[in-house]
């Protein structure tokens, strides 16, 4: 989708180390949304942001801690990585009245 | 907490056959989305849904939601190979989106 845009594409870290993955958009839509992605876990919210300037906690935001930069990027970080975070994690973007829009991904493991 | 329960979760059928997923919710629900994600890949907006009794079709699916708007469903008629991949509902809730487990559907050639 070129319309959202992750980084990295993969990543494999040790416990305990930290890590921002990058999410940007230049479709100039308000929400944004963080989610992750565990085989038989369909995809959970962890963070969102309604618009620039406000950061809301999704299902599952511990752990986590996100930051709304500019209306185009929004990032995921986290400070101490533990083997449970390793997941697909997908950031998207909300068009029209619910239709998303998902950015291709970031498989993170964690050892 | 979930929102919605998809089933059945894994669906495996003869190319040609006939396919359904379901989106079943104790609450009533103001919207539903579909989403597909084939394998490796992110999940693709296929269609909402907010009227009760709602009926859309696009090609070979077929995409229903409730009377009472408490389920729904996606069907494919004739599955081809091309549809393989995980269905997923989606509802929209007080500013955050619930996703249901996924079907994945698998087409034996």
């Amino acid at each position: 989708n070129a319309g959202v845009t992750q980084t990295p594409k993969f990543q494999v870290l040790k416990t305990g180390q930290s890590m921002t993955l990058q999410c940007a958009q230049d479709m100039n839509h308000n929400s944004m949304y963080w989610y992750r992605q565990d085989p038989g876990m369909g995809l959970r919210l962890i963070y969102y942001s309604a618009s620039e300037g406000t950061t809301d906690k999704g299902e599952v935001p511990n752990g986590y801690n996100v930051s709304r930069l500019n209306k185009r990027e929004f990032s995921l970080r986290l400070e101490s990585a533990a083997p449970s975070q390793t997941s697909v994690y997908f950031c998207a973007i909300v068009a029209g009245l619910y239709e998303q829009f998902f950015g291709p991904g970031t498989r993170l493991t964690v050892l | 907490g979930q929102q919605v329960m998809q089933i059945p979760q894994y669906q495996h059928v003869q190319e040609g056959e006939d396919f359904t997923t379901y989106c079943n919710s104790s609450t009533t629900l103001s919207n539903i989305q579909w989403y597909k994600q084939r394998p490796g890949g992110h999940p693709v907006f296929l269609i909402q849904l907010v009227k009760s009794g709602e009926v859309k079709k696009q090609k070979r699916l077929t995409f229903q939601f409730g009377e009472a708007k408490k389920n729904s469903s996606l069907h494919i008629t004739a599955t081809q190979t091309t549809d393989v991949g995980t269905y997923f509902c989606a509802v929209h809730l007080r500013n955050q989106f619930y996703f249901g487990t996924g079907t994945s559907l698998t087409v034996i050639p």
